[in-house]
């Protein structure tokens, strides 16, 4: 089983709309979560770190249910330039400085 | 700020030649990250140093990779021989647990990637 996993996608939708993506990890001792944004062709970035509380930065909202294992990814009211690969990455309890990527979920979005 | 620097940006080799990339991380960042892409595996971490000391290498495929750090502003990656299967897009990351600040930040581990390497090997 992967350490973790994402549904490739794509998710195909209209501007304006309210997407999400799910994120599901094996290791429940995992200690840090963000979720990095990668454009086509281009290198990955931080989006966002995800915390226990959950947090919001703008359009987009992180939250992670320890209990289930998975973390996920809200964009409300979607633009254009939302259309990206979107990765999940967790941080193994082992390493504080050794991320574990999932294999990304693609957004498209369409006018 | 320059970000990290990588190159060349694009490479194709024949099978059988040695390649090496190179990599610039961002001043003052003391960790460093190389990491291969492929459609099939998606991101992977090949190795990463610390102050200059590879600390985890476990990602590495097997001996033809290899990858030095000389000093704090300066990596390379090696494959020899290279496989067509070494086809992929290589990344350098770097990242420092200090904000610019100077304390811990609260995305200490946030890497910073440089544009990638698009390596082909016919």
């Amino acid at each position: 089983r992967k350490e973790v996993e994402q549904d490739p996608g794509p998710f195909n939708v209209p501007e304006g709309a309210t997407v999400a993506f799910n994120c599901t990890y094996s290791n429940s001792a995992s200690q840090s979560f963000f979720w990095y944004r990668q454009d086509c062709r281009k290198e990955p970035k931080l989006l966002m770190s995800v915390y226990s509380s959950g947090n919001e930065d703008g359009r987009f909202t992180a939250q992670l249910n320890r209990a289930s294992q998975y973390i996920s990814l809200l964009i409300r009211d979607s633009k254009l330039s939302d259309s990206a690969t979107y990765l999940c990455v967790v941080i193994l309890p082992d390493s504080s400085y050794k991320l574990i990527f999932g294999s990304g979920t693609r957004l498209l979005v369409r006018p | 700020d320059a970000g990290v620097i990588q190159s060349p940006r694009h490479e194709v080799t024949e099978m059988g030649q040695e390649v090496t990339l190179r990599c610039k991380p961002i001043s003052g960042h003391d960790y460093l990250f190389w990491y291969r892409q492929t459609m099939m595996r998606g991101l992977e971490l090949l190795i990463y140093f610390n102050n200059n000391v590879p600390i985890d290498d476990s990602g590495m495929p097997e001996d033809r990779f290899s990858a030095k750090m000389p000093n704090a502003s300066f990596s390379t990656l090696k494959i020899q021989p290279s496989e067509p299967r070494d086809s992929a897009v290589y990344f350098c990351a770097s990242s420092s647990p200090h904000g610019t600040s100077g304390r811990i930040s609260s995305s200490y581990n946030e890497q910073f990637f440089g544009p990638g390497t698009r390596l082909t090997v016919l």
